[in-house]
């Protein structure tokens, strides 16, 4: 069965630009979320989506959205980008939505540089 | 301001020796989980906790939950360098969804 996918892989882009990260989860699994890890320290949450509704929100600011598909994968957008959104960031899915009993499948990460 | 303290940050052993790594926080959690990730991929489930001075084990590897829920240590016995890597922990609370992490420890085993 195929992972979590991300895309795209990398992605360069100039502050204030926009960008869409895009995450398909496990088959079969209906809860994904989205990390933000910036180097040398450990993921930041920003967001849980569970049957296409938004179930929790990290400390982002407005800049940050994310939807959930009928099909369950979803989409992070950074609006007006700024250098400190340079960052790997991570989808993860998992059947369920509480993370303590449903374990997360992380996806490799897109690496996003804002120059 | 970081709730997980994970120490050391970062470790370099040999081969064949022993090692114990540490997550602590003053809050209490419902759940902690501890990670490896290698360069390039993402964080992989190694083991979930949820009871107060649980202990479990993977091969190797020993992870103990503290008796107040506020901490975790995993110990590694005879560190082979296939354990290279950086291990995260992290602890969810009952009041949401979300998981909050530790900056992880870089541990490199040398052969």
């Amino acid at each position: 069965d195929a992972g979590v996918t991300q895309s795209p892989t990398h992605l360069i882009k100039t502050r204030g630009q926009q960008v869409t990260l895009r995450c398909s989860p496990i088959s079969g699994h209906k809860s994904v979320s989205w990390y933000q890890q910036v180097l040398g320290q450990g993921p930041q949450f920003i967001f849980q989506y569970y049957e296409k509704e938004e179930r929790g929100r990290g400390n982002f600011p407005d800049r940050f959205s994310a939807r959930q598909f009928p099909n369950y994968s979803s989409e992070l957008n950074v609006n007006a980008l700024l250098l400190g959104d340079s960052a790997l960031y991570l989808c993860a899915s998992s059947r369920g939505a509480w993370t303590g009993s449903y374990e997360q499948y992380f996806g490799p990460g897109t690496r996003l540089t804002v120059t | 301001t970081q709730l997980l303290e994970q120490s050391p940050q970062f470790l370099s052993i040999q081969e064949g020796e022993n090692l114990t790594v540490y997550c602590n926080s003053s809050s209490v959690f419902s759940s902690l989980q501890w990670y490896r990730q290698e360069p390039g991929e993402g964080p992989v489930l190694l083991v979930t906790v949820v009871t107060g001075g649980e202990v479990k084990k993977l091969k190797r590897l020993t992870f103990q939950f503290g008796d107040a829920r506020k901490d975790s240590s995993l110990h590694i016995t005879a560190a082979q360098t296939g354990d290279t890597g950086l291990y995260l922990c992290a602890g969810e609370r009952d009041s949401n969804y979300q998981l909050i992490w530790g900056a992880g420890t870089k541990l490199i085993i040398k052969p």
